[in-house]
């Protein structure tokens, strides 16, 4: 079946960068893109972007853009997003999900990243 | 950007209650529009896509409709595991967009 599994909560220093990673199972990892959300505590959430693992193309959201970098590693259907320059503000749980016609039919666990001195 | 305004923020209803969710686009978003439920704790789930596209698996009592702007996503009759967060997502243009969330309490 089809699995999504994130790598481990991150406590990182404001000013430092995290890299999370996504791997995926279940589907041929390359014929989906892979798109990474944003959630802040108790609050709504945010696209910030999705690449595409065949090609390695990429869509943004311009918010996102010089914070958030995304890749992959088709030897091992995984899919990372490394945030840089963080603070307080890049607390959150972030998840990612696939798309092929349509975003978001799975989803995997949410990584939990603390931004704290 | 498309703007997602999602209403009500909060509603309370019964076990057996007909309840409605609705979202409206700050611009004709051509029925890409996906509808998500989450629980305390967990990844969302996603219901409906592309409107009124039942997702694998999801049980018949949620439905969506809508077009243009204005969406709606149906719960028949609420079951006690519905009570939770509600999403609509557009995926017509990006950057994609998110509602605000509904949070579905019981009475």
């Amino acid at each position: 079946q089809v699995k999504l599994l994130q790598s481990g909560a991150a406590l990182v220093k404001p000013g430092a960068s995290v890299k999370m990673s996504c791997k995926a199972s279940g589907y041929t990892f390359t014929d989906y893109w892979v798109s990474w959300v944003k959630q802040s505590h108790g609050k709504s959430l945010e696209w910030i972007g999705e690449i595409y693992p065949n090609s390695g193309a990429t869509n943004f959201n311009e918010k996102f853009k010089g914070k958030a970098t995304l890749t992959v590693d088709k030897s091992t259907s995984t899919a990372y997003m490394e945030l840089s320059r963080l603070t307080s503000e890049d607390s959150a749980i972030y998840y990612c999900t696939r798309r092929r016609a349509t975003p978001g039919d799975y989803w995997g666990q949410g990584v939990m990243v603390t931004v704290s001195s | 950007d498309i703007q997602m305004t999602q209403s009500p923020s909060f509603l309370s209803a019964s076990v057996g209650d007909r309840v409605t969710i609705n979202c409206k686009a700050s611009q004709n978003i051509n029925k890409y529009l996906n509808w998500y439920q989450q629980k305390l704790g967990e990844a969302p789930k996603r219901l409906i896509y592309n409107t009124n596209n039942l997702q694998t698996g999801i049980p018949s009592r949620f439905s969506g409709s809508g077009s243009g702007t204005d969406y709606t996503l149906t719960i028949s009759s609420l079951q006690p595991e519905d009570f939770a967060t509600y999403f609509c997502l557009q995926h017509n243009s990006f950057p994609w967009t998110f509602g605000g969330g509904t949070k579905l309490e019981l009475k």
